[in-house]
């Protein structure tokens, strides 16, 4: 079946760094990636679509500057938190999708903890 | 797309089967309605999808009312290790965007 891998699993950094999360389709090519976010007990929210070769467009709310997502080929999107604050700590899922269409699968997520 | 509605939860015995509904009373004719479920801190894992026809596969059942309107995954013989959050998506073939709600909350009772 196909999967997606995501890296790292768990990071803990110091407010104002900057932190870079990895997300590779390991079987199949996706011109389009998705980061999700999730704050405890709620559902996970859309941030942004990632495309490859292309900008990213980000959902309603989320700052583009903040969350800078590079879609740098088929198989791999990175998602840099940029002068990460302790409201940012939450957890980063990512998301792919077969460039031929069907379901979405997702990675592991990331537990990002800001201190 | 599409908007769904779900129990926000429900509880089954262990070994029993868990039916879950899912309404989606508005949703189009090219729209297929895709279940995932996401145990606890780790990302959502993908069960089944279907567009007309009643679906299974080695996880599920997806059962899908004439008129479309809701349908209802069926987990025949739950075990402990299907305590998750359920969440049904309703997503056209084309385009991106998979867009969640807020789920059920299954409890699986020993």
């Amino acid at each position: 079946g196909a999967v997606v891998s995501q890296h790292p699993s768990r990071v803990i950094c110091k407010s104002g760094t900057s932190v870079k999360i990895e997300c590779r389709s390991l079987d199949f090519q996706a011109t389009t990636m998705f980061w999700y976010r999730q704050f405890p007990k709620q559902s996970l929210m859309l941030m942004a679509t990632s495309n490859e070769g292309s900008k990213a467009t980000y959902e309603q709310g989320v700052e583009k500057d903040k969350f800078l997502i590079n879609h740098a080929s088929l198989t791999l999107s990175t998602l840099t938190v940029t002068s990460a604050h302790p409201e940012d700590s939450s957890f980063y899922i990512c998301s792919a999708r077969d460039r031929t269409g069907g379901p979405l699968h997702f990675g592991n997520g990331t537990r990002l903890t800001v201190t | 797309d599409a908007k769904t509605t779900q129990p926000p939860s429900m509880d089954c015995a262990e070994g029993r089967a868990a039916n879950l509904p899912c309404n989606h009373s508005t949703i189009s004719g090219n729209e297929y309605v895709y279940w995932y479920r996401q145990i606890h801190s780790q990302g959502p894992q993908y069960i089944i999808h279907g567009l007309k026809n009643n679906e299974t596969n080695e996880m599920a059942s997806l059962i899908i009312t004439e008129d479309r309107k809701s349908s209802t995954l069926i987990l025949p013989h739950a075990t402990l290790r299907d305590t998750a959050v359920y969440y049904c998506i309703v997503k056209g073939n084309t385009g991106n965007q998979f867009y969640f709600g807020t789920g059920t909350s299954l409890t699986v009772i020993p």
